[in-house]
C-alpha cells in the first residue's frame, strides 16, 4: 500500500524558533494537504497543496511532486503552534491516508 | 456557514451497547467520509458516503459498524455491541462534488467515543 511517512516524529522549540516538518509519499499525488491537531484535539486545515508553494502567515508549504515530498514551514513559532502536524495524502480516490504525524510542542 | 457539525462531542457507553455518531455536513456538500483516530495514532479512512449511497467502505470494520447518509438528516455512524477497542475519536469530513472534493475537504470537531 502507500506509505505516507513524517519527520521528525516529534519536536521541541523555543518560542520564535524555525522549523521544518517533512513529508514523503510513495505514489504519484492528486491530493495533498497539511493538517494541525491542537491541544484539544480539532483539527484545523492549513494547506491544500498537491504542488508548488502556498504560504499563509508565518506558516508556507511546499510540494515537490516528482520527488514525492512536502515540506511545512513554521516561522516564529508561538506557543499557540503547539500540537500534532499531519499531512494527509490522496491518490486517485477521495480518501485521505494521514501520516503518523510529528508532535509539536513550543516553550515559552 | 456553520462548517462540519458532530454530535455529540463526547460519549460514553458501556461494553455491548450501541453507539451513534451524527454528522451534518457543510452547506451545499453532498460527499460525506468518517474517518477513526485511535489513542496516539493518525487518522484512518473508514467509508465514504454521498446521499444514499455507500461509495467506498473499504475501511470499515467487516462487523458491528455501519453508516449511512440518507436523503434526510444527517449521516449516521453506528457501532453495535460496542467493546473497549472501539474507544476513539471519530471525525466527519465533507465535500463538494468529486472534481472539487478534494480541494473542500472539512472536516469537524470529532466525536470521542469512550468505552467502559
Amino acid at each position: 500500500g502507500i506509505q505516507v511517512e513524517q519527520s521528525p516524529p516529534d519536536l521541541i522549540l523555543q518560542e520564535g524558533a524555525n522549523s521544518t516538518l517533512r513529508c514523503n509519499f510513495s505514489d504519484s499525488v492528486n491530493n495533498l494537504q497539511w493538517f494541525h491537531q491542537n491541544p484539544w484535539g480539532q483539527l484545523i486545515n492549513l494547506f491544500y497543496i498537491p504542488s508548488g508553494t502556498k504560504q499563509n502567515g508565518r506558516l508556507s508549504a511546499t510540494t515537490v511532486a516528482t520527488e514525492r515530498y512536502s515540506l511545512l514551514y513554521i516561522s516564529s513559532s508561538q506557543t499557540t503552534d503547539s500540537g500534532v502536524y499531519f499531512c494527509a495524502y490522496g491518490g486517485a480516490t477521495n480518501k485521505l491516508i494521514f501520516g503518523t504525524g510529528t508532535l509539536l510542542a513550543v516553550q515559552p | 456557514n456553520a462548517g462540519v457539525m458532530q454530535n455529540p462531542r463526547h460519549l460514553v457507553r458501556r461494553r455491548g451497547q450501541e453507539a451513534r455518531l451524527r454528522c451534518s455536513p457543510m452547506k451545499g456538500h453532498s460527499h460525506v467520509y468518517w474517518y477513526r483516530q485511535l489513542p496516539e495514532e493518525g487518522l484512518k479512512f473508514m467509508v465514504y458516503l454521498q446521499k444514499e449511497n455507500i461509495i467506498d467502505e473499504s475501511g470499515m470494520p467487516k462487523e458491528r459498524f455501519s453508516a449511512e447518509f440518507p436523503k434526510e438528516g444527517p449521516s449516521i455512524l453506528r457501532i453495535q455491541q460496542v467493546v473497549r477497542g472501539d474507544s476513539a475519536a471519530y471525525f466527519c469530513a465533507s465535500s463538494p462534488q468529486y472534481q472539487q472534493g478534494l480541494k473542500g475537504y472539512t472536516f469537524g470537531s470529532g466525536t470521542r467515543l469512550t468505552v467502559v
